[in-house]
């Protein structure tokens, strides 16, 4: 069965400092799909990124970076000089079917004090 | 933003009521779920439909139920609320069309308290 582990709950950091969120996954499948989505407070739920069980080259996208490494099946997210508006929860999440039957972390809360 | 939009946004009801949340969408998108978000559990599937009238049990699918008449809309129904399923719940889309497990687009959620 799909499992997603994000082992940090909550998170503080002062603005401008690096912060990486830890995501680990299981999954029998050779196939899959790892996202990650931010939630602000104001409650929405923002896509950021999906890569592929394919693809362990790792992407940034401004100040956000991820790593993602099939050895550890882990699949982290950082942010570099990190800013207020970076405040929210992140949910890692795994997907293996057809379907989209996607499975969440429990999320890690990330507050960035000025 | 993808074009979805959930009623109501909020909800108080009484424990052994029924209760239907609804979810609209304008994408035309084949793919549409309902989770639920609680506090240490992440965003928890309950159903998902790939078609009109075709529907299929999430995680945590018991004490709900769905129906899926038109592509747009997608209704989630509590038979008898209980205090357990006090929660936000979301309405998701994706189109699979455009890629195997394209990303989840989500409406804004409803919070729903049973007392």
């Amino acid at each position: 069965a799909q499992k997603v582990t994000q082992a940090q709950t909550e998170i503080s950091v002062v603005e401008k400092e690096d912060v990486t969120l830890d995501c680990v996954y299981e999954t029998r499948d050779t196939t899959y799909y790892l996202f990650w989505y931010k939630q602000p407070p104001s409650g929405e739920l923002v896509f950021l990124i999906r890569r592929n069980s394919f693809d362990e080259q790792n992407e940034i996208s401004g100040r956000y970076s991820w790593n993602f490494q099939k050895s550890t099946s882990s699949f982290n997210f950082t942010i570099t000089a990190s800013q207020v508006v970076d405040s929210a929860v992140y949910f890692c999440a795994l997907s293996e079917s057809r379907d989209g039957d996607m499975r969440f972390g429990a999320g890690t809360r990330l507050t960035v004090k000025p | 933003d993808a074009g979805i939009t959930q009623s109501p946004r909020h909800k108080v009801t009484e424990t052994g009521t029924p209760v239907t949340l609804r979810c609209h969408q304008t994408e035309n998108h084949r793919y549409m779920y309902w989770y639920r978000q609680d506090p240490g559990h992440g965003l928890r599937l309950i159903h998902y439909s790939y078609g009109v009238k075709d529907t299929d049990k999430g995680e945590v699918s018991d004490g709900y139920s769905v129906s899926r008449s038109k592509t747009e809309d997608f209704l989630l129904t509590l038979e008898s609320a209980t205090s357990s399923q006090t929660s936000v719940y979301f309405c998701a889309i994706s189109d699979p069309d455009r890629g195997w497990n394209s990303p989840l687009h989500f409406g804004n959620g409803t919070r729903l308290t049973v007392t």
